[in-house]
């Protein structure tokens, strides 16, 4: 099984809509992130979480909110969907430190593409 | 901010060729990451680097973290068809934040 899935994987829908886009893993990671995905553009941060209750905005976080359920979920919501927010959303999680492991290397899920027409 | 040079943007090489790609830095990093994403996929770990110098190898993949920490490059030997695929770098600066700052990525193909 996946440790980062994303639920769902891809989604079309109208201007104005409201859409949640949502993240889960089994890695035991404390931090959580999401990115979107155009072409030419590479990766760009929408929010990151460090845990549950330290949420903060990335570098492109206008027209959308994050919420962390819990240590493994972590969501990403559209209040009211435009066409330029079409894009492939990625999210991602890290660990600090308290894992044996590498320190805040990322991991990703496999991605929503989402189609706002 | 901090950007990432990537280079080649894309590439075609025959199968069984050396594949190299290289990303630079306008400032340093403490880590560098390499990344691959397949088509409809994430992108998913191939190699993490985290001390200058250091050169490290994953299966015919190998990438080093220059020593000036502002670059790095990965080299694939003797490409295989599924090779074929996005390869992104990524610098990480460790402590506060960690941001990390991605490359756009080398859209790899490669011909049987």
């Amino acid at each position: 099984d996946a440790d980062v899935t994303q639920t769902p994987r891809n989604r079309i829908t109208k201007t104005g809509k409201r859409i949640m886009l949502e993240c889960s893993q089994t890695k035991g990671h404390d931090r959580m992130y999401w990115y979107r995905q155009d072409p030419g553009l590479g990766l760009r941060l929408i929010y990151y979480s460090f845990d549950v209750k330290d949420i903060n905005k990335g570098e492109i976080s206008d027209g959308y909110s994050v919420s962390r359920q819990a240590q493994a979920k972590f969501s990403l919501s559209l209040e009211s969907a435009i066409p330029n927010q079409t894009a492939l959303y990625f999210c991602a999680t890290s660990d600090s430190g308290r894992l044996a492991g590498p320190l805040d290397t990322q991991y990703f899920g496999p991605g929503t593409r989402l189609t706002v027409l | 901010g901090q950007q990432l040079n990537q280079s080649p943007q894309s590439m075609f090489i025959q199968e069984g060729e050396d594949v190299s790609m290289n990303c630079t830095s306008s400032s340093i990093f403490n880590t560098w990451l390499w990344y691959k994403q397949d088509p409809g996929e994430g992108p998913v770990l191939l190699i993490a680097l985290y001390k200058a110098g250091e050169l490290t190898s994953n299966g015919r993949l190998t990438a080093q973290f220059g020593i000036t920490r502002k670059d790095s490059f990965l080299n694939i030997s003797a490409s295989i068809p599924s090779d074929v695929g996005i390869y992104f770098c990524a610098g990480q600066l460790i402590g506060g934040y960690q941001k990390v700052t991605f490359g756009i990525g080398t859209k790899l193909q490669v011909i049987p």
